[in-house]
């Protein structure tokens, strides 16, 4: 069985660094093919892909958020790690991490999401 | 980036209604779009993916289809259960794109 479980600090002021972490069951990200991904959702507005990282460590970002973001992950824990820097009002939103995985038929993606972690940038 | 211009934005429907939901891609994605539901305090669930094909546990009353750039979500015979966003996502390149979603409502 898959799950997911995303944690964060709640709350923090601007211009400091949000760290995210994801917490993971039932794959495992040294696993040839399995993935991770990030996305946030303002309240009451829409999705947005924020990063993935990969079995192989290949990462990729959204480049809207202008190289405020660092993925990472620690196979040995289950974990996936998202930072983003320099926060501010606008960073406010619930972050959702999702599986994807590679398969014969190409990318599964985000077929399973932890239940996503509320973040207030406030001061 | 690819551009989803999702449409409408909101809309009230009747139980047993067909409910038709588009995304507009600004650039050819082949079809590489998967339709999620959101339900009020949940998380996204991936109902349609690769544009066309149902999602494991998905009800048959969902189908997706697409004519040329425009890609759509229907629920052929709505019910209470449906009321919900619903997300469309292109996944052909990145930085992947979400549509802005759409909120069904039930009269």
């Amino acid at each position: 069985q898959v799950t997911l479980k995303e944690s964060g600090p709640g709350i923090l002021q601007p211009s400091q660094t949000l760290s995210l972490t994801c917490t993971f069951s039932g794959f495992s990200l040294s696993t040839y093919g399995m993935g991770v991904g990030w996305i946030r959702q303002p309240s009451g507005k829409g999705l947005e892909w924020l990063a993935n990282i990969w079995w192989d460590d290949d990462k990729y970002y959204n480049p809207s958020l202008k190289n405020r973001l660092t993925i990472s992950k620690d196979t040995s824990n289950n974990q996936a790690f998202l930072k983003i820097t320099n926060v501010d009002t606008a960073d406010t939103a619930t972050y959702y991490c999702a599986r994807n995985s590679l398969t014969t038929e190409g990318i599964r993606w985000f077929a399973y999401w932890g239940q996503g972690t509320l973040v207030t940038v406030s001061s | 980036d690819i551009q989803m211009t999702q449409s409408p934005s909101s809309m009230s429907a009747s139980l047993g209604d067909r409910v038709t939901i588009t995304c507009q891609a600004s650039q050819d994605i082949g079809n590489n779009l998967i339709w999620f539901q959101q339900k009020p305090g949940k998380s996204p669930r991936r109902m349609i993916y690769y544009a066309t094909n149902l999602a494991n546990g998905v009800p048959s009353r969902f189908s997706g289809s697409r004519s040329g750039s425009d890609y759509s979500l229907t629920i052929i015979s709505l019910e209470s259960e449906d009321m919900a966003d619903y997300h469309c996502l292109q996944y052909k390149q990145y930085p992947l794109t979400f549509g802005s979603g759409t909120k069904l409502e039930i009269k």
